[in-house]
C-alpha cells in the first residue's frame, strides 16, 4: 500500500528557511492520476494547505504563502520537497505531505497521509 | 480566516446519528472531502465527493451536499468516532484548495 514519509530538521531558526522532504513508497509519484501535497496545522489549530506538485513539476500554491513557498519533485528518488522561505513564529508547525486526487468536476481529496513532522522556529 | 465554515465542537450520544456541516460559496459548485483526525495522528480520508468512502471505512459514514452545505452524517456514532473533523474543497476561485476550521465531536 501507498506511504509517505515527512523528513527534515525539526528546528528552524526565524529567518531561515524551513526545508522537507516527503519519501513515497510503494507506488510511483509519477502516476498521471494524483497530484503531491504539502498541508500543515499549527499546535492546537486546523489545516493549512500549502501547495500540491503534479510529476511534470507543474505547481500550485495557497496564494497566501506563495511568495515564500517552492515545492519541487524528483521523480528518479520517488520523492517531493518542501521549502519554506523567511520562516517566523508563525510557522511552526506539524507538516503533513498527502496525495492528492482530483476529478474533472473539481472533486478534491487527500489520500492517504504521511504520519507529519512537528517543525519548530526558534532561535 | 477560511472560505470553508465549520461549527467547532458538536456532541452526540453513543449509538445516535450526527450531522457535521460544512458552509461555503465554493461548496455550491465543488463537492467537499471530509477527515478524521485522532489527538496525535494524521488525518484519515472518510469521505469524498457527492458520497464515496475509502476502503476501510465504515458505512455509518456517508456524506451529502445541498446548497452552499455540506454534511457529513455519522449514523449510530460509536466512541472510537470521537475526534476532528475537517472538510475541504475548492476556493471559490476553483484554483487552489481550502480547509475549514474543524469540528471536534464528543460521543456522550
Amino acid at each position: 500500500q501507498l506511504q509517505l514519509q515527512e523528513s527534515g530538521p525539526g528546528l528552524v531558526k526565524p529567518s531561515e528557511t524551513l526545508s522537507l522532504t516527503c519519501t513515497v513508497s510503494g507506488g510511483s509519484i509519477s502516476s498521471s492520476s494524483y497530484y503531491w501535497g504539502w498541508i500543515r496545522q499549527p499546535p492546537g489549530k486546523g489545516l493549512e494547505w500549502i501547495g500540491s506538485i503534479y510529476y511534470s513539476g507543474s505547481t500550485y500554491y495557497n496564494p497566501s504563502l506563495k511568495s515564500r513557498v517552492t515545492i519541487s519533485v524528483d521523480t528518479s528518488k520517488n520523492q517531493f520537497s518542501l521549502k519554506l522561505s523567511s520562516v517566523t513564529a508563525a510557522d511552526t508547525a506539524v507538516y503533513y505531505c498527502a496525495r492528492e486526487g482530483n476529478d474533472s468536476s473539481g472533486l478534491n481529496w487527500f489520500d492517504p497521509w504521511g504520519q507529519g513532522t512537528l517543525v519548530t522556529v526558534s532561535s | 480566516s477560511s472560505e470553508l465554515t465549520q461549527d467547532p465542537a458538536v456532541s452526540v450520544a453513543l449509538g445516535q446519528t450526527v450531522r457535521i456541516t460544512c458552509q461555503g460559496d465554493s461548496l455550491r459548485s465543488y463537492y467537499a472531502s471530509w477527515y478524521q483526525q485522532k489527538p496525535g495522528q494524521a488525518p484519515v480520508l472518510v469521505i469524498y465527493g457527492k458520497n464515496n468512502r475509502p476502503s476501510g471505512i465504515p458505512d455509518r459514514f456517508s456524506g451529502s451536499s445541498s446548497g452552499n452545505t455540506a454534511s457529513l452524517t455519522i449514523t449510530g456514532a460509536q466512541a472510537e468516532d470521537e475526534a476532528d473533523y475537517y472538510c475541504n474543497s475548492r476556493d471559490s476561485s476553483g484554483n487552489n484548495v481550502v480547509f475549514g476550521g474543524g469540528t471536534k465531536l464528543t460521543v456522550l
